[in-house]
């Protein structure tokens, strides 16, 4: 079984600042992968950003990155120049690939984050 | 690309009828679909996962018989709760996976709110 735990409710920083948010999570498989998903009001969930576990080198993807520490079970995720459209929940998940196709992704409890203006 | 729909994206419903929720890759053939359920504040759970042309796979705790899923061609899976009771309120989201894609990227419809009354 998968578990993804995200310790921070609830994050608020100042616009244009750099904010990052944790995850770990915990899995038996090798093969698997971590996205960060954002979930605006709307409840539109949109895919952040992916990271397969087999590679080393981080993601990026403009000015979202993530700290992937494998031997930690750690999946930070940096917002940099952080804008008032960031405003959303961010939900850490993992997924297995079992060999036959996708699995389903297992989600953190999320964190609210909140850009000020 | 990588779009997905969802109709109706909110019900109401009297306690003890079925509501049916249809789920649509627009522009990609969807191997597998996934149905999560999400209650208010809180992180999306997996439900089931739909494969074209098979049965179901329910995760522990999910009634395969009050949650039926019907998944008949590779761009739509329907999810029918039946005989609803107040406590299926909930909003249920759909996703959709493509192997062909390159990736196993799972892409979001944007949810339907379903009040049972």
């Amino acid at each position: 079984a998968q578990t993804v735990t995200q310790s921070q409710p609830e994050m608020s920083v100042q616009e244009a600042e750099t904010v990052t948010l944790s995850c770990t999570y915990d899995t038996s498989e090798n093969n698997y992968y971590l996205f960060w998903y954002k979930q605006p009001p709307s409840r539109q969930m949109i895919l952040v950003i992916r990271q397969e576990a087999y590679k080393q080198q981080n993601a990026t993807e403009n000015r979202f990155s993530v700290n992937f520490q494998k031997a930690a079970k750690s999946f930070s995720l940096k917002i940099s120049d952080s804008q008032l459209g960031d405003t959303a929940m961010y939900f850490c998940a993992s997924e297995t690939n079992s060999g036959g196709g996708a699995d389903g992704l297992t989600f953190g409890k999320g964190t609210h984050l909140i850009i000020q203006p | 690309g990588a779009v997905v729909s969802q109709h109706p994206s909110r019900v109401i419903c009297k306690s003890g009828t079925s509501v049916k929720i249809e789920c649509r890759s627009l522009d990609f053939q969807a191997t597998t679909m996934f149905w999560y359920r999400q209650f208010p504040k809180q992180s999306l759970m997996l439900m089931a996962t739909s494969n074209e042309g098979s049965k179901a796979t329910y995760e522990q705790g999910v009634e395969k018989d009050k949650f039926l899923i019907n998944h008949a061609s590779l761009t739509l899976s329907t999810l029918t709760v039946t005989s609803a009771h107040p406590e299926d309120s909930s909003f249920y989201i759909c996703s959709a996976s493509s192997r062909g894609s390159g990736t196993d990227t799972q892409y979001f419809g944007p949810g339907t709110r379903l009040t049972v009354l």
